[in-house]
């Protein structure tokens, strides 16, 4: 049963792109979340999605940042017009549904964002 | 609304002694509680839980955290420290169907 995935693991972008994060969850989870950490710092929370759902985006930038995790496919963090404050490690997490055994989250190995 | 607190941005102890890493959470429903270690350039790998049921919890690596409700508290230790426990370590609160909120870490430097 493979673990989180996360791809790509080390991402360079010149200031005004787009990048792209992309996640795929443990087999059988519906439920993923995204957090950034800086360096020498904690996981801040970003935002939390089911299938076709965003639950909780409470820690999005309000600009350029979106996030989706569609029926299909991975969850994807998108970042526009990318800006040097942006260079961070994208973490994401993913958990099952319900009940006491369901309640951590499992966390991929994170995407190193560096923007030039 | 949730948080936590961890108590000492960085924590060190020589090898052989205890650890005790330091977890103050908020939560207005019963929470659940987690320990994550961190080891540079990788992800969380969880250490420990508490749900429901008994107040001391234990971990992988020795490790082992006891929830008490009256303090707020949830502190990680460890009897003994090993050279490989060097990391961050995180612990986070959630309630049911919530986002899981993370304390900022505490740094762990084992000396020889």
């Amino acid at each position: 049963n493979a673990g989180v995935m996360q791809n790509p693991r080390h991402l360079v972008r010149r200031r005004g792109q787009e990048a792209r994060l992309r996640c795929s969850p443990m087999k059988g989870h519906s439920h993923v979340y995204w957090y950034r950490q800086l360096p020498e710092e904690g996981l801040k929370f970003m935002v939390y999605l089911q299938k076709e759902n965003i639950i909780d985006e409470s820690g999005m930038p309000k600009e350029r940042f979106s996030a989706e995790f569609p029926k299909e496919g991975p969850s994807i963090l998108r970042i526009q017009q990318v800006v040097r404050g942006d260079s961070a490690a994208y973490f994401c997490a993913s958990s099952g549904t319900g009940g006491v055994q369901n309640t951590e989250a499992f966390f991929g190995q994170g995407t190193r964002l560096t923007v030039v | 609304a949730q948080s936590v607190t961890q108590l000492g941005s960085h924590v060190s102890v020589s090898e052989g002694a205890l650890v005790l890493l330091r977890c103050n959470y908020s939560s207005s429903v019963p929470p659940y509680l987690f320990w994550y270690v961190q080891y540079p350039n990788q992800g969380l790998q969880l250490l420990l839980k508490y749900t429901t049921g008994a107040t001391l919890v234990k971990g992988i690596n020795g490790f082992e955290a006891e929830f008490k409700k009256s303090e707020t508290s949830f502190h990680l230790t460890k009897p003994s420290a090993h050279m490989s426990d060097a990391a961050e370590y995180f612990c986070a609160v959630r309630s049911s169907a919530s986002k899981i909120i993370f304390g900022s870490g505490t740094r762990l430097s084992i000396r020889p």
